[in-house]
């Protein structure tokens, strides 16, 4: 059965600092692409960021380009985001998703989400 | 930049069929994904590919794509599909997501 398990939320002053975590079991982790998607409280879904198998080929939302830092260890079976300067507009749950693999472009397993809260 | 609209809500009678649309410029010659989000939970994928169903969802979940409009069809509706639909296409190195439509099953 496929899991994927996000961790690392919490509250943030703006222009703080958090990090991320994914951790994902039952499938072959470094044979897919990751993302992290994220939800703004009342709001629809946002693709934040993704991050190719082997990791060499990466891609940013333009509202968080230069700001977050997707990674990943294939190792661990873990993603990461790395978000800096946070704003209050970053406020959201953040999802991690799987690929459908095989250039499927789609979001093919969800975890439960993790929630960033940016507030003074 | 790439924009899906989606009407903002859809009811449907318990047992009809109710239709979800999404439309984009010639987004017939994109491939067009549908995920299921109900109240508090996380998204779950429904379509993928315009048309093809994973595993575990019921025959009742269908789509198709012609022109500028992607239609999700949910056939004999049920209590359960009360939700968010969201479409997803892929545009240019990255991802883009239509902006969702409330069905609400009467």
């Amino acid at each position: 059965e496929v899991q994927l398990v996000e961790s690392g939320g919490g509250l943030v002053r703006p222009g703080g600092s958090l990090t991320l975590s994914c951790a994902a079991s039952g499938f072959t982790f470094s044979a897919y692409s990751m993302n992290w998607v994220r939800q703004a409280p009342g709001k629809g879904l946002e693709w934040v960021s993704s991050i190719s198998s082997g990791g060499r080929d990466i891609h940013y939302a333009g509202s968080v380009r230069g700001r977050f830092t997707i990674s990943r260890d294939n190792a661990k079976n873990s993603l990461y985001l790395q978000m800096s300067s946070l704003r209050a507009e970053d406020t959201a749950v953040y999802y991690c998703a799987r690929d459908a693999g095989s250039g499927g472009s789609c979001f093919y397993y969800w975890g439960q989400g993790t929630l960033v809260s940016v507030s003074s | 930049s790439y924009e899906l609209t989606q009407a903002p809500s859809v009811s449907v009678a318990l047992g009809q069929t109710a239709r979800v649309t999404c439309g984009g410029h010639n987004i017939g010659s994109r491939n067009v994904h549908w995920y299921q989000q109900r109240s508090g939970q996380a998204p779950v994928l429904v379509i993928y590919r315009d048309k093809n169903r994973p595993s575990g969802i019921p025959e009742r979940f269908s789509g198709s794509n012609s022109g500028n409009t992607a239609t999700l069809t949910i056939t004999r509706a049920q209590a359960g599909d009360e939700a968010d639909y969201y479409c997803q296409v892929w545009d240019t190195s990255s991802y883009v997501f239509g902006t969702g439509t409330k069905v609400t099953v009467l």
